[in-house]
């Protein structure tokens, strides 16, 4: 049984697309998160969700835009895609609402690469 | 604001040796402290965290820390590396109203046959 999963595993895209991933939990969990991390494998958060709310921004473009259908779903759209765009972007749930001492469960990724 | 310092972006290890890796953490209230490990091209997985109990914690795969608060350390070790351990691995904080779990910049933990 997958807990936390993505799609698509892989993306290739031009400069300029818009492009859009994935994320599914089916733990019953009420905070999803999207993580980025850098080809140095350092790893940033980007937003959190909880139960369909945004409860963080970090300091992210507004080409990013999270969409939240339900509670089990947190969307990543990416519009006017750049170079620096290129990375692993992992999602992520945890339990409890809004606390960050939860123990998250992660996503296998998406590779985006920007050409 | 928290921090978290991993010292080592390499560590390579025998088969059968200790495995010792290093995390330092900065916080001006009580931190919880994870540590997570990343198998090559998977998602994070936790191997153990620290929520102001013991300070001694156990986590899975023979794996433990121990908080120490005069030396701000959370060092992971296993008593005897296995080539599966093979992997990178995370220190990360969460500490008062920060709203966030911050991760260190990882380590790659190699082990030789």
């Amino acid at each position: 049984d997958t807990a936390v999963s993505q799609t698509p595993k892989y993306l290739v895209t031009q400069m300029g697309n818009d492009k859009s991933i994935k994320c599914e939990q089916n733990l019953g969990h009420d905070t999803m998160y999207w993580y980025k991390q850098d080809s140095k494998k350092f790893l940033k958060i980007m937003f959190s969700y909880n139960n369909k709310e945004l409860i963080i921004n970090e300091t992210v473009p507004n080409r990013f835009s999270p969409k939240s259908p339900d509670k089990a779903h947190l969307n990543l759209h990416i519009n006017s895609l750049e170079l620096g765009d290129s990375a692993v972007y992992f999602c992520a749930s945890s339990q409890v609402a809004g606390a960050f001492t939860d123990t998250q469960y992660f996503g296998p990724g998406t590779r985006l690469t920007v050409l | 604001a928290q921090s978290v310092t991993q010292l080592g972006s390499h560590v390579s290890v025998s088969e059968g040796a200790l495995v010792l890796l290093r995390c330092n953490y900065s916080s001006s209230v009580p931190p919880y402290l994870f540590w997570y490990v990343q198998y090559p091209n998977q998602g994070l997985q936790l191997l153990l965290k620290y929520t102001s109990a013991a300070t001694l914690v156990k986590g899975i795969n023979g794996f433990e820390a121990e908080f120490k608060k005069s030396e701000t350390s959370f060092h992971l070790t296993k008593p005897s590396a296995h080539m599966s351990d093979a992997a990178e691995y995370f220190c990360a904080v969460s500490a008062g109203s920060a709203r966030q779990l911050t991760f260190g910049s990882g380590t790659q933990l190699t082990v030789l046959p």
